[in-house]
């Protein structure tokens, strides 16, 4: 039961480079999120989608992108990478709604240098 | 305006006492649910419990207590007779149109 997936665990990038994060659920959960996890600062919500092919900016939404074609997969765009995008990311899914306990990935750490 | 508070940023105990982590939120939702999430030093977040808005009563599992006040607007987690294995971030978090959450206190228990 693998839960909820992210790829890669770690990646540093190039200043103006880009990349997707890869998350996939196999809960059949309707609900999708994308944390950042800054030191000291807790986590942040950047996008989240309540069911395939429909997604809502979060608290944090700029310079990022995602898509939700499927009810499994929810990946992260980050374009023209900018080192106040290095973090951790942590992509979770709920069942139903945001009210349900969210189940999270291990996470990516994600340097830009 | 911060909508979920985690005043002690870090703690540390010596092993076998009693530990509470505060969390203040604020809220303008009559319904609305809580969480506590744990993440140990391996970096997963782990659910460890959900409270509703209209549900005051005290829960307990095991050496885990939650004590949830509504006309203060807290919802603290005591750990009774600490454990090593206690160490970690725990972060409360708020549910409204999507969660909040605080900024984590870090557990240190020593042996």
């Amino acid at each position: 039961n693998a839960g909820v997936t992210q790829t890669p665990k770690f990646r540093i990038l190039k200043i103006g480079q880009s990349m997707t994060l890869q998350c996939t659920q196999d809960m059949n959960h309707n609900y999708m999120y994308w944390y950042r996890q800054d030191p000291g600062m807790g986590l942040k919500l950047i996008y989240y989608s309540v069911g395939a092919g429909i997604t809502d900016k979060g608290e944090v939404p700029n310079g990022y992108n995602v898509s939700r074609s499927t009810t499994e997969d929810f990946p992260l765009r980050l374009e023209l990478a900018a080192p106040s995008q290095t973090s951790v990311y942590f992509c979770a899914s709920s069942y139903r709604d945001t009210n349900q306990p969210q189940h999270f990935g291990d996470g990516t750490r994600l340097s830009i240098l | 305006a911060q909508k979920v508070t985690q005043a002690q940023t870090e703690i540390s105990v010596v092993e076998k006492e009693d530990v509470t982590l505060d969390c203040v939120y604020e809220t303008r939702d009559t319904t609305y649910y809580l969480f506590w999430y744990k993440q140990p030093p391996s970096g997963e977040l782990v659910f460890l419990i959900r409270r509703n808005s209209f549900d005051e009563q005290n829960e307990i599992s095991g050496r885990y207590s939650w004590n949830f006040q509504k006309s203060t607007s807290s919802f603290n987690f005591t750990i009774t007779a600490s454990q090593v294995v206690d160490s970690a971030v725990y972060f409360c978090a708020l549910s409204e149109a999507f969660v909040y959450f605080g900024t984590g206190t870090s557990l240190t228990v020593i042996p």
